[in-house]
């Protein structure tokens, strides 16, 4: 079976552009939560979404914004980029609301110049 | 809010070596604890985890102890292999808040050498 799949795998944006990330759970999954890894760090949380409703808000500027589609695939939103915008973005999933048991995605790298 | 700290962040150990990784969080309430292995260029794998109510789970050479009257929990790695070489993050549950915020630690390098 597919895993957590991500897209793109790398990008590179300049300052004050708009990036949107791509993320399909594990089939069966309905929950999918972003988080961000700067070099270096622990992933921090972002997003949560169930069921296509937010469900958890992790202390991000209002520039990141999410959504969820019926099919449970998830977009993350980051506008007006800043240098300090640059990590690895990840995607994860789970079965239901609960965190137990989540899945990571490779993540998209993100590069602001 | 929950907060987790892990030690050391390198460890460098010979191949056949027992490793171990210890977290301590802040949060008495936390009730799930799970241990994440990130190998270069990919996401966090779930390796092992462990709920409040138990002690101890072993899944062959890699176990997870918990005491939680001192709010700390190890991950032990024993007959350590090359491929065991990679990031190690320790992470709680966050349980005043939404369920879908793991609460992670900084990371463990470790190094296992041939």
């Amino acid at each position: 079976d597919a895993g957590v799949t991500q897209s793109p795998t790398h990008l590179i944006k300049t300052r004050g552009q708009q990036v949107t990330l791509r993320c399909s759970p594990i089939s069966g999954h309905k929950s999918v939560s972003w988080y961000q890894q700067v070099l270096g760090q622990g992933p921090q949380f972002i997003f949560q979404y169930y069921e296509k409703e937010e469900r958890g808000r992790g202390n991000f500027p209002d520039r990141f914004s999410a959504r969820q589609f019926p099919n449970y695939s998830s977009e993350l939103n980051v506008n007006a980029l800043l240098l300090g915008d640059s990590a690895l973005y990840l995607c994860a999933s789970s079965i239901g609301q609960s965190v137990e048991k989540l899945f990571f995605g490779s993540g998209t790298q993100l590069s602001v110049l | 809010g929950e907060n987790v700290e892990q030690h050391p962040s390198t460890l460098s150990v010979q191949e056949g070596d027992s490793a171990v990784i210890k977290c301590t969080y802040s949060d008495s309430a936390s009730n799930y604890f799970p241990w994440y292995k990130q190998e270069l260029g990919k996401g966090p794998q779930l390796i092992i985890d462990i709920r409040s109510n138990v002690g101890e789970k072993k899944d062959q050479r890699i176990a997870v102890t918990l005491n939680k009257t001192a709010k700390h929990f190890s991950l032990h790695i024993t007959e350590t292999q090359p491929e065991d070489s990679a990031v190690y993050f320790c992470a709680a549950i966050s349980p005043g808040g939404s369920q879908g915020n793991l609460i992670f630690g900084k990371g463990t390098k470790l190094s296992v050498k041939p």
